[in-house]
């Protein structure tokens, strides 16, 4: 298996623009995460889907952040409007069960001028 | 609630000295703990896991040990080298008395090891 993939790796757009973050979770694997990560937060959890449903989206930061996974093999994080402080590195990660190990993708670094 | 208490870095060291990291955690039931490992760019990767009470987790050298007692899980490896240095993350699942409940990170020590 080729691991969880994200695209792009890399993404730099300015403030005000829509960005869309991809992912591409493990075969198999019920359950999918969205993190972010900054220097002063850390790593946060945004949201979490099992068996592509919504679960908990406590994480969200506000009404710009929407995440979908239409399919098992497939989710989006979506920002719109994008703003400076947005920026930071989105990983996706992956599970079979809830509590079991997570297998995170290399990441999306997002930067918004 | 349940939680991850990581000492906070960096952690500076010189090759092949002695590692410590600690990690305590706070949960209800008995929960799997966990450390990973994060080096720069990349995501995080599982680095060892304990399951139950006095379990040793172990790998490429790294060791950690479910203490129930004291509700600890600290890191250890005998000699560091340059390559490992990144950032470690201790988190812990599994809680709960219906063994559920997602991962809880702690918020990472970074650790430098110096040629």
């Amino acid at each position: 298996d080729a691991g969880v993939i994200q695209s792009p790796r890399h993404e730099v757009t300015e403030m005000g623009q829509e960005v869309t973050l991809r992912c591409k979770p493990i075969s198999g694997h019920d359950y999918l995460f969205w993190y972010r990560q900054t220097m002063m937060r850390g790593l946060e959890l945004l949201i979490y889907f099992n068996n592509n449903v919504p679960i908990d989206d406590s994480g969200m930061p506000e009404d710009r952040f929407s995440a979908k996974m239409p399919n098992a093999s497939f989710s989006t994080l979506k920002i719109q409007p994008s703003e400076p402080r947005d920026s930071a590195v989105y990983f996706c990660a992956s599970s079979a069960t809830l509590s079991d190990e997570q297998f995170f993708g290399p990441g999306t670094r997002l930067t918004v001028l | 609630g349940n939680s991850v208490t990581q000492m906070e870095g960096p952690v500076t060291l010189s090759e092949e000295a002695f590692l410590t990291i600690n990690c305590t955690y706070t949960a209800t039931g008995y929960p799997s703990l966990f450390w990973y490992v994060q080096y720069p760019g990349e995501g995080l990767q599982l680095l060892l896991k304990a399951t139950k009470a006095d379990d040793k987790g172990s790998n490429k050298g790294f060791e950690a040990t479910y203490r129930k007692e004291t509700t600890s899980f600290h890191l250890e490896k005998g000699s560091v080298q340059v390559s490992d240095s990144a950032v470690y993350f201790c988190a812990l699942g599994r809680f709960g008395s219906s063994n559920t409940g997602k991962l809880i990170f702690g918020q990472g020590t970074t650790l430098q090891v110096k040629p």
